[in-house]
């Protein structure tokens, strides 16, 4: 059984481009959620999809838009990307029912150069 | 608003020694805290779940306490291997998980 998988690996791009980054969630799961962790830092809670809606958010911008698929795969958007959005964000997916039982996947390294 | 803080931010034991992690949290509304390990530049993984009613879980050398009424959690690990060295990650639920900052751990052999 595939764990959750994120792709691409790393990412190199613009201030100001637009990035897609997707998740696949661990077989079963139906909620997921986005972090965001800063070198040296602790992960921050973007937000969390569930039945393809935003069901939460945490203190990030606009800039920052997500889906949800009927399969449950998702993605982030960041659009107008600054220098401070390079970071490793992580992908959690959790089963129904358990949505604080959270199985990350391996990130993606995002530079905004 | 939900802190949590982790003390210290880095430690380097000798291989062999047993040793506490700490963890802090400012509101005692939880409903569980986690303990993850995370390898350079990886994604996270769970080590121990403590419900907010449970007092301590154990997994193999590690054990984790959790008191909600002084908001403190600790992670205790017995007899250190070089392998342990990581980063971990204590994390409260509150709707959404809430992380510390880490504490970045070296096991020297």
């Amino acid at each position: 059984d595939a764990g959750v998988t994120q792709s691409p690996t790393h990412l190199i791009k613009t201030r100001g481009q637009q990035v897609t980054l997707r998740c696949s969630p661990k077989s079963g799961h139906d909620t997921v959620s986005w972090y965001q962790q800063a070198l040296g830092q602790g992960p921050q809670f973007i937000f969390q999809y569930y039945e393809e809606e935003e069901r939460q958010r945490g203190n990030f911008p606009d800039r920052f838009s997500g889906h949800q698929f009927p399969n449950y795969s998702s993605e982030l958007n960041v659009n107008a990307l600054l220098l401070g959005d390079s970071a490793l964000y992580l992908c959690a997916s959790s089963p129904p029912g358990y949505t604080y039982e959270q199985y990350f996947g391996p990130g993606t390294r995002l530079t905004v150069t | 608003k939900q802190e949590v803080t982790q003390i210290p931010a880095a430690l380097s034991v000798p291989e062999g020694e047993n040793l506490v992690l700490n963890c802090s949290f400012t509101d005692s509304a939880i409903y569980n805290l986690q303990w993850f390990r995370q390898d350079p530049g990886k994604g996270l993984t769970s080590l121990l779940l403590i419900q907010s009613s449970q007092r301590e879980q154990t997994s193999g050398r590690l054990n984790a306490s959790l008191d909600k009424s002084s908001g403190r959690s600790t992670l205790y690990i017995a007899a250190s291997q070089p392998g342990d060295s990581a980063t971990y990650l204590c994390a409260v639920w509150a709707q959404k998980l809430v992380f510390g900052q880490g504490t970045r751990l070296t096991i020297n052999p």
